[in-house]
Protein backbone atom coordinates (compact mmCIF):
# COMPACT_ATOMS: atom_id res chain seq x y z
CA UNK A 1 0.00 0.00 0.00
CA UNK A 2 0.97 3.49 -0.04
CA UNK A 3 3.01 4.92 2.52
CA UNK A 4 5.75 8.09 3.56
CA UNK A 5 9.00 7.35 4.88
CA UNK A 6 10.66 10.54 6.76
CA UNK A 7 14.38 11.18 7.94
CA UNK A 8 14.43 10.46 11.52
CA UNK A 9 15.29 13.24 14.36
CA UNK A 10 15.99 15.14 16.07
CA UNK A 11 17.29 17.40 13.66
CA UNK A 12 19.17 20.11 15.77
CA UNK A 13 20.41 23.76 14.09
CA UNK A 14 21.46 27.02 15.18
CA UNK A 15 19.65 30.09 14.38
CA UNK A 16 19.76 31.48 11.41
CA UNK A 17 20.68 27.72 9.46
CA UNK A 18 19.21 26.33 6.14
CA UNK A 19 17.03 23.32 6.74
CA UNK A 20 15.74 20.54 4.94
CA UNK A 21 13.84 17.25 6.15
CA UNK A 22 13.83 14.49 3.81
CA UNK A 23 10.61 13.14 2.90
CA UNK A 24 9.85 10.05 0.17
CA UNK A 25 6.70 8.43 -0.81
CA UNK A 26 5.33 5.10 -2.15
CA UNK A 27 2.15 5.29 -4.07
CA UNK A 28 -0.40 4.12 -7.03
CA UNK A 29 -1.54 7.20 -9.36
CA UNK A 30 -0.95 10.49 -8.69
CA UNK A 31 -1.33 11.50 -5.03
CA UNK A 32 -1.33 14.90 -3.06
CA UNK A 33 1.10 16.11 -0.37
CA UNK A 34 1.07 17.71 2.56
CA UNK A 35 3.71 18.85 5.39
CA UNK A 36 2.23 19.84 8.56
CA UNK A 37 4.19 21.17 11.68
CA UNK A 38 3.02 20.01 15.61
CA UNK A 39 4.41 22.60 18.71
CA UNK A 40 4.82 20.82 21.81
CA UNK A 41 1.44 20.36 23.31
CA UNK A 42 -0.99 21.58 20.30
CA UNK A 43 -2.24 19.50 17.02
CA UNK A 44 -1.02 19.31 13.90
CA UNK A 45 -1.22 22.44 11.56
CA UNK A 46 -1.30 22.42 7.72
CA UNK A 47 1.81 24.03 6.66
CA UNK A 48 1.86 23.60 2.96
CA UNK A 49 0.91 21.35 0.09
CA UNK A 50 1.00 20.09 -3.39
CA UNK A 51 -0.98 18.65 -5.62
CA UNK A 52 0.40 17.64 -8.78
CA UNK A 53 4.02 16.94 -10.03
CA UNK A 54 6.52 19.74 -9.88
CA UNK A 55 4.28 22.17 -7.60
CA UNK A 56 5.92 23.68 -5.39
CA UNK A 57 4.19 24.48 -2.10
CA UNK A 58 5.27 27.07 0.48
CA UNK A 59 4.20 28.95 3.91
CA UNK A 60 6.18 30.99 6.14
CA UNK A 61 9.37 30.63 4.16
CA UNK A 62 8.99 27.22 4.13
CA UNK A 63 8.90 25.28 0.63
CA UNK A 64 8.20 21.79 -0.77
CA UNK A 65 8.35 20.17 -4.57
CA UNK A 66 6.38 17.01 -5.29
CA UNK A 67 9.00 15.72 -7.19
CA UNK A 68 7.61 12.69 -9.39
CA UNK A 69 10.89 11.67 -10.68
CA UNK A 70 12.09 10.61 -7.19
CA UNK A 71 8.88 10.31 -5.29
CA UNK A 72 9.84 12.71 -2.87
CA UNK A 73 8.90 16.48 -1.24
CA UNK A 74 11.45 17.06 0.99
CA UNK A 75 10.95 20.21 3.16
CA UNK A 76 13.40 23.36 3.19
CA UNK A 77 13.70 26.42 5.07
CA UNK A 78 16.47 29.09 4.32
CA UNK A 79 17.33 30.23 7.54
CA UNK A 80 15.35 29.03 10.65
CA UNK A 81 14.44 30.86 14.12
CA UNK A 82 14.17 29.24 17.57
CA UNK A 83 10.38 29.54 16.85
CA UNK A 84 10.49 26.82 13.87
CA UNK A 85 11.16 24.30 16.96
CA UNK A 86 7.92 21.54 16.29
CA UNK A 87 7.27 18.39 15.25
CA UNK A 88 7.05 18.28 11.18
CA UNK A 89 4.99 14.93 9.44
CA UNK A 90 4.75 14.62 5.68
CA UNK A 91 1.24 13.04 4.80
CA UNK A 92 0.14 11.95 1.29
CA UNK A 93 -3.46 11.75 0.32
CA UNK A 94 -4.52 8.71 -1.92
CA UNK A 95 -5.27 9.64 -5.22
CA UNK A 96 -7.99 6.55 -5.41
CA UNK A 97 -9.46 7.47 -2.37
CA UNK A 98 -8.56 11.01 -1.43
CA UNK A 99 -10.60 10.57 2.44
CA UNK A 100 -7.45 8.38 3.45
CA UNK A 101 -4.56 10.42 4.71
CA UNK A 102 -1.31 8.61 5.22
CA UNK A 103 1.51 10.00 7.25
CA UNK A 104 4.66 9.94 8.09
CA UNK A 105 6.39 9.18 11.68
CA UNK A 106 7.80 12.82 12.24
CA UNK A 107 10.80 14.57 12.49
CA UNK A 108 11.72 16.44 15.35
CA UNK A 109 13.51 20.06 14.92
CA UNK A 110 15.70 21.65 17.61
CA UNK A 111 16.86 25.17 16.69
CA UNK A 112 19.17 26.80 18.94
CA UNK A 113 20.05 30.16 19.84
CA UNK B 1 -12.47 31.94 14.87
CA UNK B 2 -14.00 28.50 13.70
CA UNK B 3 -12.02 25.47 14.69
CA UNK B 4 -12.38 22.26 17.08
CA UNK B 5 -12.61 22.57 20.87
CA UNK B 6 -11.24 18.82 21.78
CA UNK B 7 -11.63 18.53 26.06
CA UNK B 8 -10.22 17.33 28.24
CA UNK B 9 -6.64 18.50 27.77
CA UNK B 10 -5.56 15.71 30.31
CA UNK B 11 -7.57 12.76 30.84
CA UNK B 12 -6.71 9.54 33.96
CA UNK B 13 -8.53 6.86 33.44
CA UNK B 14 -8.52 3.97 35.84
CA UNK B 15 -8.18 0.02 34.83
CA UNK B 16 -11.68 -1.06 33.80
CA UNK B 17 -13.21 2.13 33.26
CA UNK B 18 -14.88 3.49 30.40
CA UNK B 19 -13.89 7.56 29.22
CA UNK B 20 -14.99 9.50 26.42
CA UNK B 21 -13.17 12.50 25.13
CA UNK B 22 -14.85 15.49 23.02
CA UNK B 23 -14.27 17.20 19.88
CA UNK B 24 -16.65 19.97 19.01
CA UNK B 25 -16.25 22.08 15.61
CA UNK B 26 -17.83 25.17 14.37
CA UNK B 27 -16.35 24.90 10.83
CA UNK B 28 -19.84 23.44 9.40
CA UNK B 29 -17.40 20.58 7.94
CA UNK B 30 -19.08 17.62 7.02
CA UNK B 31 -16.18 15.29 7.95
CA UNK B 32 -14.08 14.16 11.33
CA UNK B 33 -11.89 11.75 11.97
CA UNK B 34 -10.35 10.73 15.14
CA UNK B 35 -6.60 9.88 15.49
CA UNK B 36 -4.27 8.22 18.05
CA UNK B 37 -0.62 9.56 17.89
CA UNK B 38 1.97 7.57 20.07
CA UNK B 39 5.82 8.93 20.76
CA UNK B 40 8.28 8.22 17.47
CA UNK B 41 5.06 6.99 15.46
CA UNK B 42 2.83 8.58 12.85
CA UNK B 43 -1.00 9.54 13.06
CA UNK B 44 -2.64 6.15 12.86
CA UNK B 45 -6.59 6.62 12.26
CA UNK B 46 -9.19 5.15 14.64
CA UNK B 47 -12.67 6.26 13.71
CA UNK B 48 -14.33 8.37 10.65
CA UNK B 49 -17.48 9.81 9.51
CA UNK B 50 -18.35 11.49 6.38
CA UNK B 51 -21.68 11.97 7.65
CA UNK B 52 -24.44 12.44 10.46
CA UNK B 53 -25.08 9.59 11.75
CA UNK B 54 -22.63 7.65 9.46
CA UNK B 55 -19.44 6.57 10.73
CA UNK B 56 -16.56 3.84 9.38
CA UNK B 57 -13.56 2.22 11.57
CA UNK B 58 -10.45 3.10 10.34
CA UNK B 59 -6.70 1.03 11.23
CA UNK B 60 -7.21 0.77 14.79
CA UNK B 61 -11.20 0.28 15.80
CA UNK B 62 -10.50 -2.49 18.29
CA UNK B 63 -11.24 -0.96 21.83
CA UNK B 64 -13.03 2.35 21.01
CA UNK B 65 -16.29 3.34 19.59
CA UNK B 66 -17.86 6.73 18.45
CA UNK B 67 -21.08 8.21 17.65
CA UNK B 68 -22.38 11.54 15.30
CA UNK B 69 -25.49 12.38 16.51
CA UNK B 70 -24.81 15.96 15.55
CA UNK B 71 -22.36 17.74 12.53
CA UNK B 72 -20.67 19.34 15.16
CA UNK B 73 -19.79 16.74 17.52
CA UNK B 74 -17.84 13.68 17.37
CA UNK B 75 -17.39 12.13 20.51
CA UNK B 76 -14.70 9.05 20.68
CA UNK B 77 -15.03 6.53 24.10
CA UNK B 78 -11.99 4.46 24.83
CA UNK B 79 -13.23 1.09 26.41
CA UNK B 80 -12.11 -1.15 28.74
CA UNK B 81 -11.27 -3.55 25.72
CA UNK B 82 -8.54 -0.87 24.81
CA UNK B 83 -5.32 -2.57 26.71
CA UNK B 84 -3.03 0.25 25.56
CA UNK B 85 -4.70 2.98 25.82
CA UNK B 86 -2.02 6.12 26.87
CA UNK B 87 -2.29 8.39 24.53
CA UNK B 88 -2.25 11.60 22.78
CA UNK B 89 -5.62 11.83 20.69
CA UNK B 90 -6.25 14.60 17.66
CA UNK B 91 -9.64 15.15 16.26
CA UNK B 92 -9.45 16.69 13.02
CA UNK B 93 -12.12 17.67 10.18
CA UNK B 94 -12.36 18.83 6.96
CA UNK B 95 -14.68 20.07 4.76
CA UNK B 96 -15.92 17.41 2.51
CA UNK B 97 -14.67 13.39 2.33
CA UNK B 98 -12.19 14.56 -0.69
CA UNK B 99 -10.64 17.48 0.39
CA UNK B 100 -7.35 15.07 1.21
CA UNK B 101 -6.34 18.26 3.90
CA UNK B 102 -7.28 18.19 7.26
CA UNK B 103 -7.90 20.90 10.40
CA UNK B 104 -6.82 19.83 13.89
CA UNK B 105 -7.86 19.98 17.41
CA UNK B 106 -5.36 20.04 19.96
CA UNK B 107 -5.62 17.19 21.31
CA UNK B 108 -6.17 15.07 24.57
CA UNK B 109 -3.74 12.92 26.51
CA UNK B 110 -4.75 10.21 28.12
CA UNK B 111 -3.33 8.21 30.65
CA UNK B 112 -3.62 4.98 32.97
CA UNK B 113 -3.61 6.14 36.75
Amino acid sequence: GDSVTQMEGPVTLSEEAFLTINCTYTATGYPSLFWYVQYPGEGLQLLLKATKADDKGSNKGFEATYRKETTSFHLEKGSVQVSDSAVYFCALSESYNTDKLIFGTGTRLQVFP
Amino acid sequence: DGGITQSPKYLFRKEGQNVTLSCEQNLNHDAMYWYRQDPGQGLRLIYYSQIVNDFQKGDIAEGYSVSREKKESFPLTVTSAQKNPTAFYLCASTPSPGAGWRHFGDGTRLSIL
